[in-house]
């Protein structure tokens, strides 16, 4: 069975750093296309970053040179590196796995609020 | 800036049938975009309906159905039932990510 755990949000200052991390079980993260998604508050969902299975990395030019996305093989976890955060990354942050090329499998999501 | 459009809101009636549509701001949309479609209630994870245009995820109930339409992409359910009440979301492949429509807030009544 697939399954995606997300961590490591929290309430972080502007201007502060904080890593997301998505434990997968069931499948292997470095075969598969795997994505950020996030939504804010009262908001639609966004998508943030992907790292294909060959290793390229994308991202939307809302995070570019701020987030960085990475896999870590041997735990079968994918993370997302936030820097310079600022009040409008403040959002629900979802893993998801692809099926295909698009978003299939998705996890519970993990809370990040951007606030002094 | 390329935008993918989804009408914001649409109502249909219990039993009846409703398409909701997932169009590009420029061109049309086509199975090379590989069109997944997602329905999503308050302070849930998103689930997934439909992907790469028309196969829909397991156990996900056959009234709904994907499929390209003009030069959009379609989610039609037919037959809406209460629980069908949702937001709803497409999103295209577009080789370096993926975009989202802005949803649709679909009401059942």
């Amino acid at each position: 069975e697939v399954q995606l755990v997300e961590s490591g949000g929290g309430l972080i200052q502007p201007g502060g750093s904080l890593r997301l991390s998505c434990a997968a079980s069931g499948f292997t993260v470095s075969s598969n296309y795997m994505s950020w998604v996030r939504q804010a508050p009262g908001k639609g969902l966004e998508w943030v970053s992907v790292i294909y299975s060959g290793g390229s990395t994308y991202y939307a030019d809302s995070v570019k040179g701020r987030f960085t996305i990475s896999r870590d093989n041997s735990k079968n976890t994918l993370y997302l590196q936030m820097n310079s955060l600022r009040a409008e990354d403040t959002a629900v942050y979802y893993c998801a796995r692809a099926l295909g090329v698009t978003p299939h499998y998705w996890g519970q999501g993990t809370l990040v609020t951007v606030s002094s | 800036q390329t935008v993918v459009t989804q009408e914001p809101s649409f109502s249909v009636s219990p039993g009846g049938t409703v398409t909701l549509t997932c169009g590009l701001s420029s061109g049309s949309v086509s199975t090379s975009y590989y069109p997944s479609w997602y329905q999503q209630t308050p302070g849930q994870a998103p689930r997934t309906l439909i992907y790469s245009t028309n196969t829909r995820s397991s156990g996900v109930p056959d009234r709904f159905s994907g499929s390209i339409l003009g030069n959009k992409a379609a989610l039609t359910i037919t037959g809406a039932q209460a629980d069908d009440e949702s937001d709803y979301y497409c999103v295209l492949y577009m080789g370096s990510g993926i975009l989202f429509g802005g949803g649709t807030k679909l009401t059942v009544l």
